[in-house]
């Protein structure tokens, strides 16, 4: 299978404190992205790396790929309570159509 | 707001019952998706659609059908479910389906959907 698969499966910070994410997956990708998703509610995407990067920031995200290892770290700095939801890292296969392949995510929990 | 609407938010039906759910983009997107989402599993893709066509079926049993009868619009028939098909049903959208452009998704809110 190609779904990526998040690690660990829950994670309770301080607000404040930086909260890392891992992704592993098992095939050859074009992309991997990031997704957040609140309780019960749709996902929102947050950030997209390319194959042939190796790190990508946006705001409070910290995104690093490393392809020789198949594995993804998401970093949200200076975490806040409206952090707290599920990310999901998504791939698609190189080669491949856009199907894009999820894990079973990260409940990230920020307590004010 | 993604711009990808989803109704009914929230569905309970017999196993006995059809019913179906609804998914609508005006985002100009050519692809549109089902997945499922059920406790502690990966994101299920069921269904993919590019350009009103079925171009890929993930093995899904026949008591889920889709139905897409215009780039905006993406329907989930459902008839005879089992409880343990109650889920989150999910539809996304994407500008391509196939293209060496990074794709990004675009998901609706979900329909929760609880079957007694």
């Amino acid at each position: 299978s190609q779904q990526g698969e998040e690690d660990p499966q829950a994670l309770s910070i301080q607000e404040g404190e930086n909260a890392t994410m891992n992704c592993s997956y098992k095939t050859s990708i074009n992309n991997l992205q990031w997704y957040r998703q609140n309780s019960g509610r749709g996902l929102v995407h947050l950030i997209l790396i390319r194959s042939n990067e190796r790190e990508k920031h946006s705001g409070r995200l910290r995104v690093t790929l490393d392809t020789s290892k198949k594995s993804s770290s998401l970093l949200i700095t200076a975490s806040r309570a409206a952090d707290t939801a599920s990310y999901f890292c998504a791939t698609d296969e190189r080669g491949g159509a856009n199907n894009l392949f999820f894990g079973t995510g990260t409940r990230l929990t920020v307590i004010p | 707001e993604t711009g990808v609407t989803q109704t009914p938010r929230h569905l309970v039906m017999g196993m006995t019952n059809k019913k179906s759910l609804k998914c609508e983009q005006h985002l100009g997107h050519n692809a549109m998706y089902w997945y499922k989402q059920s406790a502690k599993k990966p994101l299920e893709l069921m269904f993919v659609y590019s350009l009103e066509e079925r171009v890929e079926n993930n093995s899904v049993p026949s008591r889920f059908s889709p139905e897409c009868p215009n780039s905006s619009h993406l329907f989930l028939h459902l008839h005879t479910l089992q409880p343990e098909d109650s889920a989150l049903y999910l539809c996304a959208s994407s500008q391509d389906y196939t293209s060496d452009r990074a794709v990004y998704a675009f998901f609706g809110q979900g329909t929760r959907l609880t079957v007694v």
